[in-house]
């Protein structure tokens, strides 16, 4: 079982709306990753949990504010966000380990637009 | 500083042509690992390699080959016999390990497409 599984695969939102975004793995990785991707380049990194905790936020602003309740989801929650945000977001996950490689599983994402 | 440049924004050739996707990278790491991905439209990134730095032999996968030289710190990506379904966009990516967490370093992506 390789599978990173995010949900939802499309999201509409308004600028007032609250939503969130969802991601499952089974892998038994214990980081994972929130990156954004805009058309035509590549994705960004946006935040890593480490064993439950938050190890990296680029300088994300604060209406994206992720959570990771276990070792198997990761969830972003989203709070007035605005058009510009509207993006592809790809969560990741990989091993916490000592043969660490940095090799990254992805899901599929979930293509958000902001109205 | 790190970096991964892919100078090729975009590819196009006909189906049963050979492509070289170039991925060229900077980095001051010693042990250091590289990736390629795929991404078809459907927008997930597919895992297609990973090669370590202390590693120099080349790899063929079916109709995958990757040539990887640290003399020029390249890492090339050639697809025999190309088919439609190799219509994607490819990232060559770098690993950078930023305390003892591992996170990728990406280059902009080439786009092929591959016509019948």
């Amino acid at each position: 079982d390789t599978e990173v599984t995010q949900t939802p695969k499309h999201l509409v939102m308004g600028m007032t709306n609250k939503k969130s975004l969802k991601c499952e793995q089974h892998m038994g990785h214990r980081a994972m990753y929130w990156y954004k991707q805009k058309a035509k380049k590549p994705p960004e990194l946006m935040f890593v949990y480490s064993y439950e905790k938050l190890s990296i936020n680029e300088s994300v602003p604060s209406r994206f504010s992720p959570e990771c309740p276990n070792s198997s989801l990761l969830n972003l929650h989203l709070h007035a966000l605005q058009p510009e945000d509207s993006a592809l977001y790809l969560c990741a996950s990989s091993r916490r380990d000592g043969s660490n490689t940095g090799e990254l599983f992805f899901g599929e994402g979930s293509r958000l637009t902001v109205l | 500083a790190q970096k991964v440049t892919q100078a090729q924004t975009e590819i196009s050739v006909v189906e049963k042509e050979d492509v070289t996707l170039d991925c060229v990278y900077e980095t001051r790491d010693t042990t250091y690992y590289l990736f390629w991905y795929k991404q078809p439209p459907s927008g997930e990134l597919v895992f297609l390699i990973r090669r370590n730095s202390f590693d120099e032999q080349n790899e063929i996968s079916g109709r995958y080959s990757w040539n990887f030289q640290k003399s020029t710190s390249s890492f090339n990506f050639t697809i025999t016999a190309s088919q439609v379904v190799d219509s994607a966009v490819y990232f060559c990516a770098l690993s950078e390990m930023r305390g003892s967490q591992g996170n990728l370093i990406f280059g902009k992506g080439t786009k092929l497409s591959v016509k019948p």
